[in-house]
């Protein structure tokens, strides 16, 4: 069964301490790998799509990387409005997006 | 460009009632889906539609029923709420089945 894992369900970082969430998958033929941020009382809002292992793509403090089993959000230097919910999810080989769980992510100033 | 809309935005009903949650897009996607998002659970899908014309159902479809009405409008029907189906729903589109997939605001229903 498609599967996607996210950890640590929650964390919480000082502003400036660099991190990093995890996203296991076990999602057969893999057609991409979607990363959205979630605030409180509203929708995901799209971050990245990776499609190949090795890939890598940027944005602001947030980088996320991909291998053949996971993928990692890196969070560098973090801010307070970097504070949301962070869900990954594995588009499946019928392109249906198999969603984890979420890492809650608190960063105090 | 509004992305995606859903209306209502938080709905209280009494067990056994029905209604209708909509939701239209203005980025001329051809793919449209409704999900629910529970606490500790990911988000999971109850019907999309590929495109204007079809519809198909997700992991979670029991209980709803989908009308794409055209390109841009996507509508879920609870004809018979119950508990189990307070929940938040998510309407999202995207230009086809591969691409990326854009979330509106949510629609916060509470079944008593």
């Amino acid at each position: 069964e498609d599967q996607v894992t996210q950890s640590p369900e929650a964390l919480r970082l000082q502003e400036g301490e660099s991190s990093s969430l995890n996203c296991s998958y076990t999602v057969s033929g893999l057609r991409g790998l979607f990363w959205y941020r979630q605030d409180p009382g509203k929708g995901p809002e799209f971050l990245f799509t990776l499609y190949s292992a090795g890939e890598e793509k940027e944005k602001e403090r947030l980088k996320a990387t991909l291998t053949k089993k996971e993928s990692f959000l890196h969070i560098t230097a973090p801010k307070p409005e970097d504070s949301a919910t962070y869900l990954c999810a594995g588009l499946d080989s019928s392109y249906k997006l198999i969603f984890g769980s979420g890492t809650r992510l608190l960063v105090r100033p | 460009n509004a992305g995606v809309t859903q209306t209502p935005k938080f709905q209280v009903l009494k067990t056994g009632q029905s209604m209708t949650l909509q939701c239209a897009q203005d980025m001329n996607h051809n793919s449209m889906y409704w999900y629910r998002q529970d606490p500790g659970m990911g988000l999971r899908l109850i019907y999309y539609s590929a495109s204007e014309g079809t519809t198909d159902k997700g992991e979670v479809p029991n209980g709803y029923n989908v009308s794409r009405l055209n390109k841009r409008e996507f509508s879920l029907r609870l004809e018979s709420a119950a508990p189990s189906q307070t929940s938040v729903y998510f309407c999202a589109s995207s230009r086809d089945l591969r691409e990326t997939q854009y979330f509106g605001p949510g629609t916060r229903l509470l079944v008593l």
